[in-house]
């Protein structure tokens, strides 16, 4: 069954460190998302991405954040200059058509900002 | 914006019992209500899903309902089994999967 595969599974990092994690949507989908999952709380959306722009981006994705898809493949979050309130789970997730509505999510990227 | 509030924070049931998960949404415009399933180190993955042009759902031993002009849903879940212990989220969102707002999230415990 295809799916969603991010790394790396943990990262850990100084603050003020800049930070790239990755993911590989599923192979024929269109519509790209991270969400980010503070430790027992909620799982928040940050942004959107759909045809190599952004679609959607909450309140939380500032400037600190930037996304790409860098190749045909790939899709990537960095947070620049960490900060201790960065240190979460981050999901990637896509959709084959946003018609459809099921989100499919990789395992996530534990980040630890020390 | 939308708010999606879910209750019980914590259910503990015993197996082969029912559990019931309830949310609320505040945004009228919300057509699509999935329910994700989380275990421990794991992702979100979807259970079941309704949209707004249906009122109930079953698959299998899972079944959502959703009263739109009271703006609720809920999760139910029959003949529970150690396996379903997890956390489950709700989630609204206004056009099919784009930003989707989670609830908080019921940790879920069935004891054998």
């Amino acid at each position: 069954e295809p799916e969603v595969t991010q790394t790396p599974s943990h990262q850990v990092t100084q603050m003020g460190q800049e930070v790239i994690l990755r993911c590989v949507p599923i192979s024929n989908h269109l519509y790209f998302y991270w969400y980010r999952q503070i430790l027992g709380q909620k799982v928040e959306f940050l942004v959107s991405f759909y045809n190599n722009e952004i679609s959607e981006k909450s309140e939380i994705f500032d400037d600190q954040f930037s996304v790409e898809r860098p190749d045909g493949s790939n899709f990537t979050l960095k947070i620049r200059s960490t900060k201790l309130e960065d240190s979460a789970m981050y999901f990637c997730a896509s959709s084959g058509n946003s018609n459809t509505g099921e989100l499919f999510f990789g395992e996530g990227s534990r980040l630890t900002v020390l | 914006g939308e708010n999606v509030e879910q209750h019980p924070s914590t259910l503990s049931v015993q197996e082969g019992d029912s559990a019931v998960i309830k949310c609320t949404y505040s945004d009228s415009a919300s057509n699509y209500f999935p329910w994700y399933k989380q275990e421990l180190g794991k992702g979100p993955q979807l259970i079941i899903d309704i949209r707004s042009n249906v009122g109930e759902k079953k698959d299998q031993r899972i079944a959502v309902t959703l009263n739109k002009t009271a703006k609720h849903f809920s999760l139910h879940i029959t003949e529970t089994q150690p396996e379903d212990s997890a956390v489950y989220f709700c989630a609204a969102s206004y056009n099919y999967g784009q930003n989707f707002v989670f609830g908080p999230g019921t940790r879920l415990s069935v004891l054998p």
